[in-house]
């Protein structure tokens, strides 16, 4: 089965800072798709990116933009000119074409932003 | 507006006694998923639904049920709930498409304690 590790349970950025989130996952695939899902304090779940994994070109949303290395099974979100309404929870996902639409996701990183 | 809807949003129960949660999608997906999301563990999918009639078990099927019936609806059962069931529920529903991993969109969540 696929595992999806998020190895920064906590992480803290100042507003207007850079701050990115690690994520890696293991798998036998060569086809898939990577996520990050955001959950604010709301607990509601909102998708930031998304990410084929046949696509070398990394992803980009706004101020989130991920780095993909499919060699080293790594997928980072990295979040530009943070704001006070991106701190959140923060889960990485992995979705699998070959038992459709099955998802894995990660432990979450919390991430906390300083005014 | 499109959206999956879960009731109830907070439920206090005692062992034993029998509970539904209610899930419902106005989007016309086929596939539906139950999540349970627990500290340091992330979401672990419990059943999911390719369509009706047609359920299977996720990661951590034990100590629920599901049923298809409709389309749009998707409750989950806790027949004998037990405190270790406690837990934040979340409902997610997706298009099935082949070849292709979908983004799910996620209910609001319930938080069920069971005393």
């Amino acid at each position: 089965a696929q595992t999806v590790t998020q190895s920064q349970p906590e992480m803290s950025v100042q507003e207007a800072e850079t701050v990115t989130l690690s994520c890696t996952y293991d798998t036998s695939e060569s086809d898939y798709y990577l996520f990050w899902y955001k959950q604010p304090p709301s607990r509601q779940m909102i998708l930031v990116i998304r990410q084929e994994a046949y696509k070398q070109q990394n992803a980009t949303e706004n101020r989130f933009s991920v780095n993909f290395q499919k060699a080293a099974k790594s997928f980072s979100l990295k979040i530009s000119d943070s704001q006070l309404g991106d701190a959140a929870m923060y889960f990485c996902a992995y979705g699998t074409l070959y038992n459709f639409n099955k998802f894995y996701f990660g432990s979450g990183t919390k991430l906390n932003v300083k005014p | 507006e499109a959206q999956v809807t879960q009731n109830p949003r907070y439920l206090i129960t005692v062992t034993g006694k029998k509970l539904t949660v209610t899930c419902s999608q106005n989007m016309n997906h086929e596939y539906m998923s139950w999540y349970r999301q627990d500290p340091g563990l992330g979401l672990r999918q419990i059943y999911y639904s390719m369509n009706v009639e047609v359920t299977d078990k996720g990661d951590v099927p034990e100590g629920y049920k599901v049923s298809r019936k409709e389309k749009r609806n998707f409750p989950l059962i806790l027949e004998s709930p037990s405190p270790n069931q406690t837990s934040l529920y979340f409902c997610a529903s997706s298009y099935l498409t082949s070849g292709r991993s979908n983004e799910q969109y996620f209910g609001p969540g319930t938080r069920l304690t069971v005393t």
